[in-house]
């Protein structure tokens, strides 16, 4: 089984500043890595995924995350962020095995406040 | 553009009625999911299916039922709807590897 913790539930933060979303995991196998994002009133889009290779990933809007393995972590980085970023943040997670039935394991959550 | 179509962005329904949720993908995924979404609670897995006519329960299958005989179609079935079950709904499908497509969400109101 896997677990997710988003360890902030709402991060505010000024327009133009940086920020970090963090997330950990926990799994008894290896797992893929993701963070999705979703605007108000609307479902989840996919930000960015680590599937192997680089532990670096990017988005195309700016975002970057980076798989740690030793740590567990994945957290998700934003140089300077925009008003227009303003979302929940899901961190989740799914298995290796099983071709993707299993599903993913969300995170619980983290709100992005962009303050002007 | 691939797409995930849930029939509803809005439905209200009465205490004990019976509730179909669809969902429609054109990925030919084989793998579809039917995730509820709460404040404070993430989303919770109540549902997937792997096959047609495949179904596996989630984390929290109880009050809720499935079906999928066709391939791009998973239904989500609340046999008789209760207040506790007002939520917000994401219907998702997922190739083997790279994450899951998710729907608009139909957020239900039972009142």
């Amino acid at each position: 089984a896997q677990s997710v913790t988003q360890l902030d539930s709402q991060v505010p933060v000024f327009e133009e500043a940086p920020v970090e979303l963090r997330c950990n995991y926990s799994s008894s196998v290896s797992v893929y890595l993701f963070w999705y994002v979703q605007y108000p009133n609307q479902g989840l889009q996919l930000l960015l995924k680590y599937l192997s290779g680089s532990t670096l990933v990017e988005s195309i809007n700016g975002f970057e995350a980076e798989f740690n393995k030793s740590q567990t972590s994945f957290h998700l980085r934003k140089p300077s962020v925009h008003i227009s970023d303003t979302a929940e943040y899901f961190c989740a997670v799914s298995p290796y095995s099983g071709g993707g039935a299993d599903g993913l394991t969300f995170g619980k959550g983290t709100h992005l406040i962009i303050q002007p | 553009d691939v797409k995930v179509t849930q029939s509803s962005r809005y439905l209200v329904k009465r205490t004990g009625e019976k509730v179909f949720l669809e969902c429609v993908q054109d990925m030919d995924h084989e793998n579809m999911f039917w995730y509820r979404q709460d404040p404070g609670l993430g989303l919770r897995l109540i549902y997937f299916s792997y096959d047609v006519k495949m179904k596996e329960k989630g984390d929290i299958p109880e009050g809720y039922s499935v079906s999928r005989e066709k391939k791009e179609r998973f239904s989500l079935i609340l046999e008789s709807a209760s207040t506790n079950q007002t939520s917000m709904y994401l219907c998702a499908s997922s190739p083997p590897v790279g994450g899951a497509f998710f729907g608009q969400g139909t957020r239900l109101t039972v009142v």
